[in-house]
């Protein structure tokens, strides 16, 4: 079946502008997590989303970043007026539930390259 | 709160040896463990978890983990390396409040020589 997909695979753009990147998580799952992968910094935890709840946005590193769910489905993380300390690989995950058990599926990554 | 690290920045071994991956834990209360790993510009995959139960756990791609609660680890393992198990290997704990998000260490590269 498939799996978790995200969308740009490669981003480049220029200091100030704002991106979006897309998330297609597997479906049914109910539970949805934006992480950040960066040189140094290994990969720390951005929003999570689960079902129709309010997201929990306590890893977003600044008000620069936002992120929706619509329809529990597809989510899209949205950075505005981008710095070059943006430039990362950011993963998106889904699990079934939000279960301490549930193990997370990963995409295969947005790598985000801001000039 | 919920943590762990992996002392190694990386392993390296030679293929057909036993390949071990590092990684201790700081959790107050029950730990849920995971290894993940991540090939070039791939996302991560899941390997295998601890949740209870059996200390030994079996996994994908023939790895295998040991819970020690006595010396909070869970060291990744495979009883012989292949070229292909080169990756960088991520061990995570599920933080047991809020989001039950996941806690990743830093990762190890392995690196398998043939």
């Amino acid at each position: 079946g498939a799996g978790v997909s995200q969308s740009p695979s490669n981003k480049v753009t220029e200091k100030g502008k704002d991106v979006e990147l897309r998330c297609d998580p597997i479906s049914g799952h109910t539970a949805l997590y934006w992480y950040r992968q960066s040189l140094g910094q290994g990969l720390e935890f951005l929003i999570y989303f689960q079902g129709n709840s309010a997201p929990d946005k306590s890893g977003l590193p600044s008000d620069r970043f936002s992120a929706e769910r619509t329809g529990g489905s597809v989510s899209t993380l949205t950075i505005q007026r981008t710095q070059q300390e943006d430039s990362a690989v950011y993963l998106c995950a889904s699990s079934l539930t939000s279960g301490r058990a549930s193990e997370q599926f990963f995409g295969p990554g947005t790598r985000l390259t801001v000039l | 709160a919920q943590s762990v690290a992996q002392p190694e920045d990386q392993v390296n071994v030679a293929e057909g040896n036993p390949l071990t991956v590092k990684c201790t834990y700081s959790v107050s209360g029950n730990p849920y463990l995971f290894w993940y790993v991540q090939y070039p510009n791939r996302g991560l995959q899941f390997l295998l978890k601890y949740i209870t139960g059996d200390n030994l756990v079996k996994g994908s791609y023939g790895f295998e983990a040991e819970f020690n609660k006595s010396q909070t680890s869970f060291h990744l393992k495979k009883p012989s390396a292949l070229v292909s198990d080169s990756a960088l290997y991520f061990c995570a704990v599920r933080v047991l409040y809020g989001n039950n998000r996941l806690a990743f260490g830093k990762g190890n590269q392995v690196v398998v020589i043939p």
